[in-house]
């Protein structure tokens, strides 16, 4: 496609459930990073992967959170057992392998509440 | 760790005067890249400008310009000739080179741009 494209752009979820955000990068983009914004603040950085593999999930805050990239396309970020403290816009961006100076592409991400 | 300060929640400035949008940073690293990212509502953060920290030329991008600081760490955008347009949550990003290249974000600046 044309850029980074996120769905669902919404979901609303009880406390408890299980969710799934999905996300299809830039198309032979090999790098792709997801990132979370709780209201009011930046972007923080949850995972980041280079193909199929995750090279960096230091940013992922427990073991309820998890993400998959299988085929190393669309990415699929996974919340297990969600609480409310998981509200917040989950951002995905992609970009050309790392090459200097490389710009990520954002999509417009999805808005989780957890109520 | 770096870390990323945007000391300025808001600002306002009227159509088509200037405005300066102020960002420091701490860091150990001495190869890294330097971002302004804007976010409208539609919450897609869109690169404005970057920063390699091995320039010592300001980056210049039509109305957009940086004051880089290298030794105060120091990343500021200058907007002139601000337009409606231009309103926005604006965010500061350090990437450093290397390793995931994730970025690491501000806490941002709510621009409006008053008729």
């Amino acid at each position: 496609g044309a850029g980074v494209s996120q769905t669902p752009s919404n979901k609303v979820t009880e406390k408890g459930k299980y969710v799934e955000l999905r996300c299809d990068p830039i198309s032979g983009h090999t790098a792709l990073y997801w990132y979370r914004q709780s209201l009011g603040q930046g972007p923080e950085f949850l995972i980041y992967f280079q193909g199929t593999g995750a090279a960096d999930d230091s940013g992922l805050p427990n073991d309820r959170f998890f993400a998959v990239r299988p085929e190393g396309s669309v990415s699929t970020l996974k919340i297990q057992r969600t609480e409310r403290g998981d509200s917040a816009v989950y951002l995905c961006a992609s970009s050309l392998i790392r090459q200097k100076n490389t710009e990520a592409f954002f999509g417009q991400g999805t808005r989780l509440t957890v109520v | 760790a770096q870390t990323v300060t945007q000391s300025q929640p808001e600002m306002s400035v009227q159509e088509a005067e200037t405005v300066t949008l102020s960002c420091t940073y701490d860091t150990s690293e001495n190869n890294y890249y330097l971002f302004w990212y804007k976010q409208p509502p539609s919450r897609q953060m869109i690169l404005v400008i970057r920063q390699e920290a091995y320039k010592q030329q300001n980056a210049t991008e039509n109305r957009f310009s940086v004051n880089f600081q290298k030794a105060a760490k120091s990343f500021s955008l200058k907007i002139s000739d601000s337009q409606l347009g231009d309103t926005a949550m604006y965010f500061c990003a350090f990437r450093a080179q290397g390793g995931s290249e994730k970025l690491v974000f501000g806490k941002g600046t709510k621009l409006t741009v008053n008729p």
